[in-house]
């Protein structure tokens, strides 16, 4: 499974864009790039899921470049609720595939 | 539709004794995880049930850990005798049988302290 790598923690403030990236440099051919979101005291709750370009859903959007061994989640205009640690997720989509979670980002938003 | 639920939220138990978490997923999804976060470690799987079957057990730490999902609907984790590294969170999740996308539905976890 590939591994991934994403920064430790972010901050920012309400009404800002921000922009969390992921590094899986080896990433599979038959990977997808997936992205949750987990709140304190819930579990993980899924975000948006790419295999390449661009994926945009009512929540955010997700940039994949085209050799993909990186992907950028963006929250548009963040609010304080968006405050969670993010998790970057790399794997097939066949849906029997074990979720492997790393160290996440913490995204603190400030008033 | 209802989620993902697990029962208990919390539980504290003492070193020695059993302990039974369950999980109701969402109906009609035939995946079910279970997950587990220790103390200041990452989320790590513990097993997946496709229906009643267990698709993959690799993640069971040791054999003090026993799930089950009789019938492919709820699922037990009992852990049995309790140690003080089992203290943490577990969770559980469901998915469809097969997707586009993989999208796991996770419940808000069963918080276990072993004293």
């Amino acid at each position: 499974l590939a591994k991934t790598t994403q920064p430790i923690s972010m901050d920012s403030y309400e009404g800002q864009e921000v922009n969390i990236t992921c590094s899986h440099n080896n990433i599979a051919t038959n990977d997808y790039i997936t992205w949750y979101q987990q709140f304190p005291s819930q579990g993980p709750r899924f975000i948006i899921q790419g295999y390449k370009t661009k994926v945009t859903n009512e929540v955010a959007s997700l940039f994949i470049p085209a050799d993909r061994k990186s992907s950028t989640l963006s929250l548009p205009r963040v609010s304080l609720s968006d405050t969670a640690v993010y998790y970057c997720l790399v794997g097939d989509n066949t849906g029997f595939q074990k979720l492997v979670f790393g160290t996440g980002t913490r995204l603190l938003v400030s008033p | 539709e209802a989620g993902v639920t697990q029962f208990p939220s919390h539980s504290v138990i003492e070193k020695g004794q059993t302990v039974t978490l369950r999980c109701d997923p969402i109906s009609g999804h035939d995946n079910l995880y279970w997950y587990r976060r220790v103390m200041g470690k990452e989320i790590k799987f513990l097993l997946h049930f496709v229906k009643e079957s267990k698709q993959d057990e690799s993640g069971m730490p040791n054999n003090r850990f026993l799930a089950e999902r009789t019938g492919g609907t709820y699922s037990t984790l009992k852990v049995q005798p309790a140690e003080l590294e089992d203290s943490g969170v577990y969770f559980c999740a469901s998915s469809p049988r097969r997707g586009y996308v993989t999208e796991a539905f996770f419940g808000q976890g069963t918080r276990l302290t072993v004293v």
